[in-house]
């Protein structure tokens, strides 16, 4: 069965620069949402799409921005990178008729 | 505010053993519960989910959990613990599906 597809897998970027992160989700899922885990902790909401609108935001930092696309694809993008961000990205992806929730493999991104 | 908490960092059980991993949940309404299992960098693997109906969920690789209302509890548990159900375990709820809390995850270890 299909499942969340993310890329890179892996990232590395220096202070300041910029990385995007994209999620192509479940076909026929209505729902994406970006979550960031720092070494150690749980999952924290960033943002989540709800048929290419955005449906909600929690912690995300100003210097993130996130959309989705025709095609349901999301791209997270981070601008100015900190030490700070260096953490696993998920993102996922739901069906609100089929009330289903599944997660990507995440992104590791480390800032150096 | 909507809140998912498991009290426990680490559950450690023999292997054969009975497992309950625990999770309270504090939104009000009829919340969404799921339960994820995460191996070391890897993401968020779904296990099973309880929406409406049943309180007994039954899900993933036998496990299950029981969805108790008044106590606001959503544990985890297993009738014979094997060695490879040793990772970290996250409880998520949430009143909608515009977004998704995360407990702090409890480490669970199967010893042989």
């Amino acid at each position: 069965a299909a499942g969340v597809i993310q890329s890179p897998r892996h990232l590395i970027k220096e202070k300041r620069e910029t990385a995007t992160l994209k999620c192509y989700p479940i076909p026929r899922h209505d729902t994406v949402y970006w979550y960031q885990q720092g070494p150690g902790q749980d999952p924290q909401f960033l943002i989540s799409f709800y048929e290419k609108m955005q449906s909600d935001k929690g912690s995300i930092p100003d210097r993130f921005s996130a959309q989705q696309f025709s095609d349901y694809h999301s791209e997270l993008n981070m601008s100015s990178l900190e030490l700070g961000d260096s953490a696993l990205y998920f993102c996922a992806s739901s069906s609100r008729q089929d009330k289903e929730l599944f997660f990507g493999e995440g992104s590791r991104l480390t800032v150096l | 505010a909507q809140s998912v908490a498991q009290p426990e960092d680490q559950v450690n059980v023999a292997e054969g053993n009975p497992l309950t991993v625990k999770c309270t949940y504090s939104v009000s309404g009829n919340p969404y519960l799921f339960w994820y299992v995460q191996y070391p960098n890897r993401g968020l693997q779904f296990l099973l989910k309880y929406i409406t109906g049943d309180n007994l969920v039954k899900g993933s690789y036998g496990f299950e959990a029981e969805f108790n209302k008044s106590q606001t509890s959503f544990h985890l548990k297993k009738p014979s613990a094997l060695v490879s159900d040793s990772a970290l375990y996250f409880c998520a709820e949430g009143y909608n599906f515009n977004k998704f809390y995360f407990g702090s995850g409890t480490k669970l270890n199967v010893k042989p």
